[in-house]
């Protein structure tokens, strides 16, 4: 299972938005609705921001939003805030127990 | 409230053999499956390891299957990873990991796992 493609880096303005895309295949991405997103500082433990393509966990605020199209799931980050600039990796089911990571894309607030 | 506590890491050689735990409490642990995700240094996550709820067909990542052995005890609420060979690749924090459906919901605090001579 290769792992989902995601760009190296994004960056914005405070106040800014950014998207962060995952690209995957038509037997994870594209076949289930169960992409889910991470936001990783580095020395932390990964927080789960998205799940369902969609679905923000009580407590996330609703700057952050996850959608899908096709084998491409997106993340957008609305007003960027200082404590956004982190790792944020997808992640998607791919049947049976198999799960699949993004590569990882690094959002800096400039 | 849920709580994942990953221990036995540290700083092995290569070609030998080390052995995480997972200790969970919280949820109801013999109910769900359980995961181990690795973060290699300057690398992205990776699921290494995951073992059914009643321990059968459990799935390995390619780059630790044959090497790696993942296994539980559910009247110890535990999950283990056994790492046999390991390799300077295998370097890494290692974070338990589950959720009650398909995403990772909760996750330990990770150990780090150094392999060098």
């Amino acid at each position: 299972q290769s792992a989902l493609t995601q760009p190296r880096s994004v960056s914005g303005s405070p106040g800014q938005s950014v998207t962060i895309s995952c690209t995957g295949t038509s037997s994870d991405v594209g076949r289930y609705d169960y992409v889910s997103w991470y936001q990783h500082h580095p020395g932390k433990v990964p927080k789960v921001m998205i799940y369902d393509v969609s679905k923000r966990p009580s407590g996330v605020p609703d700057r952050f939003s996850g959608s899908k199209s096709g084998n491409t799931a997106s993340l957008t980050v609305s007003g960027l805030q200082a404590e956004d600039e982190a790792d944020y990796y997808c992640c998607s089911f791919a049947g049976g127990y198999n799960f699949v990571f993004g590569t990882g894309t690094t959002v800096t607030v400039l | 409230q849920v709580q994942v506590v990953e221990s036995g890491g540290g700083v092995v050689q290569p070609g030998r053999s080390l052995r995480l735990s997972c200790a969970a409490s919280g949820f109801p642990f013999s109910n769900h499956p359980m995961h181990w995700v690795r973060q290699a240094p300057g690398k992205g996550l990776e699921r290494v390891a995951v073992i059914p709820h009643d321990g059968s067909n459990e799935q390995y990542a390619d780059s630790v299957k044959g090497r790696f052995t993942i296994s539980r005890d559910n009247s110890k609420n535990t999950a283990f990873l056994q790492m046999n060979s390991l390799r300077d690749e295998d370097t890494a924090v290692y974070f338990c990991a589950w959720g009650p459906d398909y995403y990772f919901a909760y996750w330990g605090q990770g150990t780090l796992v150094t392999v060098s001579s």
